[in-house]
């Protein structure tokens, strides 16, 4: 199994509502990854997780608050979001974190906020 | 940070035509990635290059790295209908290498 899904595909949401974003993974990767990618740019980094535990956060700001609950699972919790936040938010995976392992990405969820 | 710039940010082709995209960096890479994203979907992984002035080929998809390792092609062949979308390269984000920046990208369009 080399998918990574994501839930949900898309989403839209009120800037004063909470709602999370799911990433799942069987691959027994130990790296996940979450990317925002705005329309006709590349994909821009935001957390990396290395063995369950935050290792990079690209100053993201704190209305986005990842969670890897565990080695398959990240979440991106989201509150109080802006209409700029409204990108596709896409999931990654690899075997560890490197920049030459291959990284796997979901097919993303597309967020709008109104 | 590190940066990897990339060119051109599109190109129309007819099919049948050639294309290239270049991608540079001001630093040494130790590796560089390239993934195609097609329209409305992810970026899908299609190779690493990581020995100095390696050259890699996928059927009508030709890869490149430098000799110094700065910079990097993707040549396509007498292109498709399939080949359309946009091109990224990738390398690494920091001198650790722990994650993945990507060049601009390059979208490629393809008339028949």
């Amino acid at each position: 199994d080399t998918e990574v899904t994501q839930t949900p595909k898309h989403l839209v949401m009120g800037m004063t509502n909470k709602k999370s974003l799911k990433c799942e993974q069987h691959m027994g990767h130990r790296a996940m990854y979450w990317y925002k990618q705005k329309a006709k740019k590349p994909p821009e980094l935001m957390f990396v997780y290395s063995y369950e535990k935050l290792s990079i956060n690209e100053s993201v700001p704190s209305r986005f608050s990842p969670e890897c609950p565990n080695s398959s699972l990240l979440n991106l919790h989201l509150h109080a979001l802006q209409p700029e936040d409204s990108a596709l938010y896409l999931c990654a995976s690899s075997p560890r974190i490197a920049s030459q392992e291959t990284q796997y990405f979901g097919p993303g969820t597309r967020l709008l906020v109104l | 940070g590190q940066q990897v710039m990339q060119i051109p940010q599109y190109q129309h082709v007819q099919e049948g035509e050639d294309f290239t995209t270049y991608c540079n960096s001001s630093t040494t890479l130790s590796n560089i990635q390239w993934y195609k994203q097609r329209p409305g979907g992810h970026p899908v992984f299609l190779i690493q290059l990581v020995k100095s002035g390696e050259v890699k080929k996928q059927k009508r998809l030709t890869f490149q790295f430098g000799e110094a390792k700065k910079n990097s092609s993707l040549h396509i062949t007498a292109t498709q209908t399939t080949d359309v979308g946009t091109y990224f390269c990738a390398g690494p984000w920091d001198q650790a290498g722990t994650a993945l920046i990507f060049g601009k990208g390059t979208t490629l369009s393809v008339s028949s």
